[in-house]
């Protein structure tokens, strides 16, 4: 099946710029999406970007998209200890006649003081 | 808040028994999600519902089993518990069912432990 590789852990310091990566096989996802869990939280949509985009800017988020490679990452500009928390890469995938999410495992952020 | 409910937040139980595990989507989503969220296996997508009919199956166990009520409320069965059943489990809703987008609302989820 598809697959979605993320490094489970970065660490980084508050006020620098976190990035984090995620690579994917399915070829075909048209929208590729990062979610948000806070620690005790269900996840919550961060940001997405399109397929035919190689960059998202949305405030302090930067959503890098490498189609050929097949690599999407996520940067952090100025990290916050409000970050703190496991972001997941999920392209969307199709399956028969059914869309679906594709998840990666989550990096988890930790950011020091 | 999401606007979808999952009850109960936090349950424990023995071995061998039987729980369910229920949601409430926001209100007018018609697809439901069923995910496990373990330590060592991250999120596992187990079933999903569309307007009371089964849409999609994941990883889900026989043992475990899924429905969903004409008022579009789920539930998640979990039977024959092991210890390895621990985990979060999430419920996720959307408002529709094929749609080409992946914009999931998620609850708080319902943490089980079994001892």
């Amino acid at each position: 099946g598809e697959d979605v590789e993320q490094s489970l852990f970065l660490s980084v310091r508050e006020g620098d710029s976190s990035v984090i990566n995620c690579t994917y096989t399915d070829s075909s996802s048209t929208y590729l999406y990062w979610y948000k869990q806070e620690p005790g939280a269900g996840l919550q949509l961060l940001t997405y970007i399109f397929s035919n985009m190689d960059m998202k800017q949305d405030q302090r988020l930067t959503v890098l998209l490498n189609k050929k490679d097949k690599h999407l990452s996520l940067r952090i500009a100025d990290t916050q200890t409000g970050d703190s928390a496991i972001y997941f890469c999920a392209p969307l995938g199709r399956a028969d006649s059914n869309y679906q999410l594709i998840w990666g495992a989550g990096t988890k952020l930790i950011i020091k003081p | 808040d999401s606007g979808v409910t999952q009850t109960p937040k936090h349950l424990i139980t023995a071995t061998g028994q039987r729980v369910t595990l229920r949601c409430s989507p926001r209100s007018g989503d018609l697809s439901v999600y069923w995910y496990q969220q373990s330590l060592d296996q991250g999120l596992q997508f187990l079933i999903q519902y569309y307007n009371g009919e089964e849409r999609a199956k994941g990883n889900i166990l026989e043992r475990f089993s899924a429905q969903q009520f004409p008022d579009l409320h789920s539930e998640l069965n979990l039977s024959s518990l092991e210890l390895g059943d621990s985990a979060l489990y999430f419920c996720a809703s959307r408002p529709g069912g094929q749609a080409n987008t992946g914009e999931l609302f998620f609850g708080e989820g319902s943490r089980l432990t079994v001892l």
